[in-house]
């Protein structure tokens, strides 16, 4: 399966700030990228498709210019939380789909975010 | 759009068998995942059902049923660190919707 690291794995911030979440494909050169965000004891909740070279498609009532993700390389897709408030704060996590789609997504380790 | 239900909370004994149930309905379907998620971890994948039957894997199996929108995850030899988050989900197109998860205790 497919490798996806993500950094930072922890990030603490002051309301109003942005913060930047990295998504890499270690191993597998991704054309696609998924972004989901956890709360405590919910499921898993896609906000978004990254496409390479593209812009992302958001899902419903997910806000694009709060949530910039940019997919420049085949490797690398980054999401921005701009101006942070306490309520982003969430567990985001995301994940690669490395061919047809009877494979998995293969998910990386996640990103705790505490907005204060 | 999909609607996916799970039970939210079981508990089992160690060396027992669970099995824990998913159903769904969909706009679109292209297969059901299984997986497992420990506190403050990834999920890992468990299993994959696209036609209907049984797939076995180890101690795990998991069953579909397209016409019934039901699925289950069934767990053997309940170890302790089976403790986890199980996630049903159901892709469309090349979007995975998640159920809220079951939270398995396993106990001694």
């Amino acid at each position: 399966g497919a490798v996806v690291s993500q950094h930072p794995s922890w990030v603490i911030c002051k309301s109003g700030t942005s913060v930047k979440i990295e998504c890499r494909s270690l191993d597998f050169q991704a054309t696609t990228m998924f972004w989901y965000r956890q709360f405590p004891k919910q499921s898993l909740m896609l906000m978004a498709t990254s496409n390479e070279g593209s812009k992302a498609t958001y899902e419903q009532g997910v806000e694009k210019d709060k949530f910039l993700i940019n997919h420049a390389s085949l490797t690398l897709s980054t999401l921005t939380v701009t101006s942070a408030h306490p309520e982003d704060s969430s567990f985001y996590i995301c994940s690669v789909q490395p061919g047809t789609t009877e494979e998995t997504q293969y998910f990386g380790p996640g990103t705790r975010l505490l907005v204060l | 759009g999909q609607n996916i239900d799970q039970p939210t909370e079981m508990t089992a004994t160690e060396g027992a068998i669970v099995q824990i149930n998913c159903t769904y309905q969909t706009s679109g379907f292209n297969g059901l995942f299984w997986y497992q998620q420990h506190a403050g971890e990834a999920p890992t994948f468990l299993s994959y059902n696209v036609l209907d039957g049984l797939e076995e894997k180890g101690r795990f199996s998991s069953f579909l049923s397209r016409s019934k929108g039901y699925s289950y995850l069934l767990l053997k030899e309940l170890q302790m660190k089976d403790s986890a988050s199980y996630l049903c989900a159901v892709r469309g197109g090349n979007k995975l919707t998640f159920g809220t998860g079951t939270q398995l205790k396993v106990e001694l």
